[in-house]
């Protein structure tokens, strides 16, 4: 299977609690993407990353949140101090440069925080 | 603020009818339109893209794509009771990174 991959598919965790997704996207592309998605809600742009340059960051991605693409394959997303309104699923998607920026999402973090 | 506007519906078709579901944009600038599929505890496949105004056909779906009316649709033709999903529009922002979804529509095809 050469998709998104994405894990834990689960994690459920106790407010206050650091926790860390991992995504791996699809081997040649070189942009990466995390969004948030929550009940009823389409997903909700959180950073992108070009290769290992992290280019954008939405407002939403609060100072308890940060992101790393070492080497610019894998990326992970870190929450520190987590809140109940951290609870959501969390989606991790890649695309080529070159696509029109098609992007294929990966089957998701999702996240319950106690 | 940008914003991508679908109805939320559900909208529900019988078996073999067409579905169509409708999607605006506020943002002039964006080049790129998407629509996704999203069963219920899933995460979003793509099942559509369009840049240029028109239609475009691909199996039982026709895009469209009105740039002047800023609005984009999705017709599902012979729908099939597997179509019945939540239906995200997408739209790229002016960089060409991020997506803009909308909320999406759920569309119940009944056997």
């Amino acid at each position: 299977d050469t998709g998104v991959s994405q894990d834990p598919r689960h994690k459920i965790t106790k407010r206050g609690q650091n926790v860390t997704f991992r995504c791996d996207p699809i081997s040649e592309h070189n942009r990466l993407y995390w969004y948030r998605q929550t009940l009823g809600q389409g997903p909700e742009f959180l950073t992108y990353f070009q290769n290992e340059a992290q280019l954008e960051k939405s407002r939403l991605l609060s100072d308890r949140f940060s992101a790393e693409r070492p080497k610019g394959s894998f990326s992970t997303l870190e929450i520190q101090r987590t809140e109940q309104g951290d609870s959501a699923m969390y989606l991790c998607a890649s695309s080529l440069l070159a696509s029109f920026n098609e992007q294929f999402f990966g089957p998701g973090t999702r996240l319950t925080v106690l | 603020q940008k914003e991508v506007e679908q109805n939320s519906g559900p909208l529900s078709v019988p078996e073999g009818a067409i579905a169509s579901l409708n999607c605006t944009y506020s943002d002039r600038g964006s080049q790129s339109f998407f629509w996704y599929r999203q069963y219920s505890g899933k995460s979003p496949e793509l099942i559509m893209s369009i840049y240029s105004n028109g239609d475009k056909e691909d199996g039982r779906f026709t895009a469209q794509l009105n740039k002047a009316s800023q609005y984009v649709s999705l017709l599902i033709r012979d729908s099939q009771p597997s179509d019945s999903a939540t239906y995200l529009c997408a739209v790229n922002n002016q960089a060409g990174t991020a997506l803009i979804f909308g909320k999406g529509t759920t569309l119940s095809v009944s056997s």
